[in-house]
């Protein structure tokens, strides 16, 4: 059955604390994308990575950290830099080339900070 | 980088209407998505559409790549479509990120 999968669907930190959010896909995708949406916004991308042991600041990343060892995994941490960290992560993969780019989405994980 | 713009913001219609959605971008593309995220806040995959038209049961999409904008159709509203619809859009650049625009939120009055 193949897709993204991301864990946990929600998270609870608490202030000062970093987390990691686990992004896997079996898709044979070389790219992968994070993104965080806020309550009734958009979705704005934290980082991508167009191959393994290289990523990308997308436009948010203050705050952020990822790393790319693998291939099939993307894992994103919020770190306590980041002030305000509560907020629907989102992570996808698709295929970087010319052809065919669909990209598809995990499920997501809500992230609260209490 | 490219800009990729949707309207209306808000749109709201009785059940059997149609709606047209529209997304503007800045820049050639070679990946335009439109997607549905339902109430659980996952991203549902309406159609992969670059260039073209297509057609999935009462919605279709039309990507008219010369003048950089695309749309989504729905025919025959029904209260399940209602939700946030967004267009996202990639650049030809190998290193391009994928850009959402700020959706469109329907709602469906029965």
């Amino acid at each position: 059955d193949g897709g993204i999968t991301q864990s946990p669907k929600y998270l609870f930190r608490k202030e000062g604390q970093n987390v990691t959010l686990s992004c896997e896909q079996n898709l044979n995708h070389d790219a992968m994308y994070w993104y965080r949406q806020d309550p009734g916004q958009g979705l704005r991308l934290i980082y991508y990575s167009q191959i393994v042991n290289d990523f990308q600041k997308g436009d948010i990343a203050e705050g952020y950290s990822v790393s790319r060892e693998k291939k099939e995994s993307f894992p994103l941490t919020v770190t306590s830099a980041q002030k305000n960290p509560t907020a629907f992560y989102l992570c996808a993969s698709s295929s970087p080339g010319t052809l065919n780019t669909e990209a598809f989405f995990g499920q997501g994980t809500r992230l609260t900070v209490v | 980088g490219i800009q990729v713009e949707q309207s209306p913001p808000d749109l709201i219609l009785q059940e059997g209407a149609n709606s047209t959605l529209r997304c503007n971008f800045s820049d050639s593309v070679n990946n335009l998505q439109w997607f549905h995220q339902n109430p659980w806040g996952q991203l549902i995959n309406l159609f992969y559409i670059p260039s073209g038209t297509k057609q999935n049961g009462r919605l279709s999409a039309t990507t008219v790549a010369t003048e950089r904008y695309s749309l989504l159709y729905i025919s025959s509203s029904q209260t399940t479509d209602s939700g946030v619809y967004f267009c996202a859009a990639r650049g030809y650049s190998s290193a391009s990120k994928i850009i959402f625009g700020s959706g469109t939120r329907l709602s469906i009055r029965p």
